[in-house]
């Protein structure tokens, strides 16, 4: 089974850029994961889906400032011109034929 | 566009069991997916419990105790967990989800809290 893993947090100012990690264990280091945004109080949100190749598929409403990349197990989020709404929880999800799991999560501070 | 509600109870005594129901409405969920259920203990990380496939085939996290059930009834467009001798670790937020193994999760209910507690 994978394991995903991602740092506990990060931090960037108002209308900068921020790239979060989200690394795959050895062995699964193809794997096609998907990124997800929980606000506060709220319900995770689906970003996007992220292949290995780097191409990504991003869910309805989710603005271009997110977007996507991948380099050998490391599957990255961009999100360009932080906004305060940006301020949230981002969790990484893989799967395999019969499971799924999450990272740890990352929470963005917008400083 | 598919939308998903849990009910239950938000209050459990501990050793007892729990039970929850995930309503789906703007798809049929006999129509294909799986049908997961996700829960995040207060201030910590999501965890993926389980999932039941459209044609009733059922996936748990291994790494979990096995006191969880998920069962689907598609004439009700709903889908059920069920955990039995709960204790204070299982307070959390349940959420259930539509999930596939080309997207992961596409789609999320709004989350229910759960507290177990005499």
């Amino acid at each position: 089974q994978p394991v995903l893993t991602q740092s506990s947090s990060a931090s960037a100012s108002l209308g900068s850029s921020v790239n979060l990690t989200c690394t795959l264990s050895s062995g699964h280091r193809s794997y096609m994961i998907a990124w997800h945004q929980q606000q506060p109080g709220k319900a995770p949100r689906s970003l996007m889906k992220l292949e290995g190749s780097g191409r990504y598929n991003k869910g309805s409403g989710v603005p271009d400032r997110f977007s996507g990349s991948s380099s050998g197990p490391d599957r990255y989020l961009t999100i360009s011109n932080l906004q305060s709404e940006d301020e949230a929880d981002y969790y990484c999800e893989t799967w395999d034929s019969i499971s799924w799991v999450f990272g740890g999560g990352t929470k963005l501070t917008v400083l | 566009q598919v939308q998903l509600q849990e009910s239950g109870p938000g209050l459990v005594k501990p050793s007892e069991t729990l039970s929850l129901t995930c309503a789906v409405s703007g798809y049929s969920i006999s129509s294909g997916y799986y049908w997961g259920w996700i829960r995040q203990p207060p201030g910590k990380g999501l965890e993926w419990i389980g999932s039941i496939y459209h044609s009733g085939s059922t996936y748990y996290n291994p790494s979990l105790k096995s006191q969880f059930t998920i069962s689907i009834d598609t004439s009700k467009n709903h889908f059920s967990l069920k955990l039995s001798s709960v204790t204070a670790a299982d307070t959390a937020v349940y959420y259930c989800a539509r999930q596939s193994t080309a997207d992961g999760v596409d789609n999320w209910g709004q989350g229910t809290l759960v507290t177990v507690s005499s």
